[in-house]
């Protein structure tokens, strides 16, 4: 079956821009998440989305992140005023549900560079 | 210190050798552990869980040892379709939320 995918693949964008990245998930995934991996880190937790419950943002690394999930599907990360420290690989995962030993399928990833 | 630490690498090794990695947790409260795999550009991609008795799947075991935090992985017959980077993976609790280490590059050579 289909899986995880996300848009756009690469994304360009002048320092001060806004961009948004989008997700989707796994169908009859309830849980979806948000990482970022910067040249030369590990993957970094941004944020992660079980059903109707509150998100938990706890990853954000300012309030300059954003995200949302419609529907309980497509998820579309936001990032204002964007930095040159953004530059990085925005990856998107889902799992069936929260236990911890789901597996998390991840999708691509958005390479983001900021000029 | 970071929370998941694991040898950058790279490790040569020719096909067929026996390559083992190690990695180191530091939140004891650490509840599940996973090694993925990932490939150069590409996303990561769950290799297998980690279980305190320890797992085997084909030529790939892994272990844990929660008393020292440690984490390991054996690849035996190393085949050149190894060659990839392997992301140690922790499980804090309290959700499913992921912390991973940096990645150890194995590289297997003719």
């Amino acid at each position: 079956g289909a899986g995880v995918s996300q848009s756009p693949s690469n994304k360009v964008t002048e320092k001060g821009k806004d961009v948004e990245l989008r997700c989707d998930p796994i169908s009859g995934h309830t849980a979806l998440y948000w990482y970022r991996q910067s040249l030369g880190q590990g993957l970094e937790f941004l944020i992660y989305f079980q059903g109707n419950s509150a998100p938990d943002k706890s990853g954000l690394p300012s309030d300059r992140f954003s995200a949302e999930r419609t529907g309980g599907s497509v998820s579309t990360l936001t990032i204002q005023r964007t930095q040159q420290e953004d530059s990085a690989v925005y990856l998107c995962a889902s799992s069936e549900g929260v236990w911890q030993q789901e597996t998390q399928y991840f999708g691509p990833g958005t390479r983001l560079l900021v000029l | 210190r970071k929370e998941v630490e694991q040898d950058p690498g790279p490790f040569n090794v020719p096909e067929g050798a026996t390559v083992a990695f190690n990695c180191t947790y530091s939140n004891s409260a650490s509840q599940s552990f996973f090694w993925y795999r990932q490939d150069c550009r590409k996303e990561p991609k769950l290799l297998m869980s980690v279980y305190s008795s320890g797992n085997e799947d084909g030529r790939f075991t892994a272990q844990l040892n929660r008393a020292s935090q440690y984490i390991s992985l054996l690849i035996r017959d190393s085949k050149l379709s190894d060659s990839a980077t392997y992301l140690c993976v922790v499980n804090k609790g309290g959700g499913n939320k992921l912390t991973f280490g940096t990645g150890t590059q194995l590289k297997v050579e003719l």
